[in-house]
């Protein structure tokens, strides 16, 4: 059973700061995807990770894969305050299916 | 182009009764989801689709019920609804794609469900 886990949950942070949001999945994947969620809003796609060693960017944020560690993150480069929101990783696991798998989210406020 | 729109978008219901949601998508998407979100939990996939006319069961499938009679539409029901079933509910939809675009999933404004 795939599972993905996602540290911190909790992020508050202050303008202008860096910091990672990690998530480890458990079992082989080579799909990954992150997402946005506004408070009592839907989720909105930010990143499709294909293979090992993706990297994407917009904006203040940028994502990476390493499928051998079975990890991606999340930089975060001098955050700002419309940064805030909850960011879901998902993995997808593997099949016709295209089923995901979520993590429980980090929830990221960020200070003035 | 509306995307994935979710019926109804609120709804309190008693214990034992039933209620049908309803998910449409105009992408001409072949794979169609329906998560379940609590707080702390993350989303929990309930019955997820690959195609008219087939469903399958997700993590949480118990206690609901799927139909997908057109492509464009995803049913989810709830035939004796408990106070457990109380959450937010989103439908998602997505195609196999390529590259850059493989399998994002595009979701509903949501549906918060009540269950007294």
């Amino acid at each position: 059973e795939l599972k993905v886990e996602q540290n911190p949950l909790f992020l508050s942070m202050q303008e202008g700061k860096n910091y990672t949001i990690y998530c480890n999945y458990s079992t082989t994947s080579d799909r990954l995807y992150w997402y946005r969620q506004d408070p009592g809003k839907s989720l909105e796609s930010l990143f499709v990770l294909l293979s090992n060693g993706a990297v994407k960017q917009e904006g203040r944020l940028m994502a990476s894969l390493d499928t051998k560690a079975r990890l991606s993150t999340l930089h975060i480069t001098a955050a700002v305050h419309d940064l805030s929101a909850t960011y879901f990783c998902a993995v997808d696991s593997g099949g016709s299916n295209y089923k995901l798998t979520f993590g429980k989210g980090t929830l990221l406020t960020v200070n003035p | 182009n509306a995307g994935v729109t979710q019926t109804p978008k609120f709804r309190v219901l008693k214990t034992g009764q039933s209620m049908t949601l309803l998910c449409a998508q105009d992408m001409n998407h072949e794979y169609m989801y329906w998560y379940r979100q609590d707080p702390g939990m993350g989303l929990r996939l309930i019955h997820y689709s690959v195609g008219e006319g087939t469903t399958a069961k997700g993590e949480v499938p118990d206690g609901y019920n799927v139909s997908r009679l057109k492509k464009q539409n995803f049913l989810l029901g709830l035939e004796s609804a408990a106070p457990s079933q109380t959450s937010v509910y989103f439908c998602a939809s997505s195609y196999e794609g390529h590259g850059g675009t493989k399998n994002i999933q595009y979701f509903g404004a949501g549906t918060r469900l009540s269950v007294l």
